[in-house]
């Protein structure tokens, strides 16, 4: 069974550029959330979506946003980048909460310059 | 607001010898998941183990165990035969009603051969 798919894994981006991310999750899984890791804030909880409906947000500003599709991948949206939006971001699958259980995918990378 | 608080950033432990790390959290539900996950130099974040919260019984993985005090609200892990592989930085999470999880700060480990 394939694991939690994260793309692209690095990304270089210039401050006022937007990017997007993918998370495809274990297959049968339909709740997929994301977190920030930064070494400073540690890991810190994005968004969380459930067959489609965001359960919950995080503290991030607008800039931030995600979605999920009908076969339960999921993307993150970052607009107008910022230095400090430089970090690890990590997607978690979970069968039907990331409460209960939650499996990672290796993350993406994203440095912005 | 859940939290979780982990009081050592670091520790070490000779190979093949025993070693506990500390976790305590906060919250007012009474049901709820607790985990601990490592994350090796590769960054991918796997689940060591999984503890739920109406379960009096320790949860045990292999060399991996877990002293759940809820009243005390904590939760340690304890490695035995400690191996090199087992060097990462190791994060207690919280999982409750609100589709996230809380993670503490983390506690990086070194194994010494």
């Amino acid at each position: 069974k394939a694991g939690v798919t994260q793309t692209p894994r690095y990304l270089i981006k210039t401050r006022g550029q937007q990017v997007t991310l993918s998370c495809s999750p274990i297959s049968g899984h339909r709740s997929v959330s994301w977190y920030q890791q930064t070494p400073g804030q540690g890991l810190q909880f994005l968004f969380e979506y459930f067959s489609e409906t965001q359960r919950n947000k995080g503290n991030f500003p607008g800039r931030f946003s995600g979605r999920q599709f009908s076969n339960s991948r999921s993307e993150m949206n970052v607009s107008t980048l910022e230095l400090g939006d430089s970090a690890l971001y990590l997607c978690a699958s979970s069968l039907q909460g990331v409460s209960t259980e939650a499996f990672f995918g290796q993350g993406t990378r994203l440095t912005v310059v | 607001a859940q939290t979780v608080t982990q009081s050592q950033p670091e520790m070490s432990v000779q190979e093949a010898e025993t070693v506990t790390l500390s976790c305590t959290y906060d919250t007012s539900e009474s049901n709820y998941y607790l985990f601990w996950y490592k994350q090796p130099p590769s960054r991918q974040m796997i689940l060591v183990i999984r503890q739920e919260a109406y379960k009096q019984q320790n949860a045990t993985e292999n060399r991996f165990s877990v002293n759940f005090q809820k009243a005390a609200k904590s939760f340690s892990l304890k490695i035995s035969d400690s191996q090199l592989g087992d060097t990462a930085m190791y994060f207690c999470a919280y999982g409750g009603s609100n589709y996230k999880l809380t993670f503490g700060k983390g506690t990086l480990l070194t194994v010494n051969p």
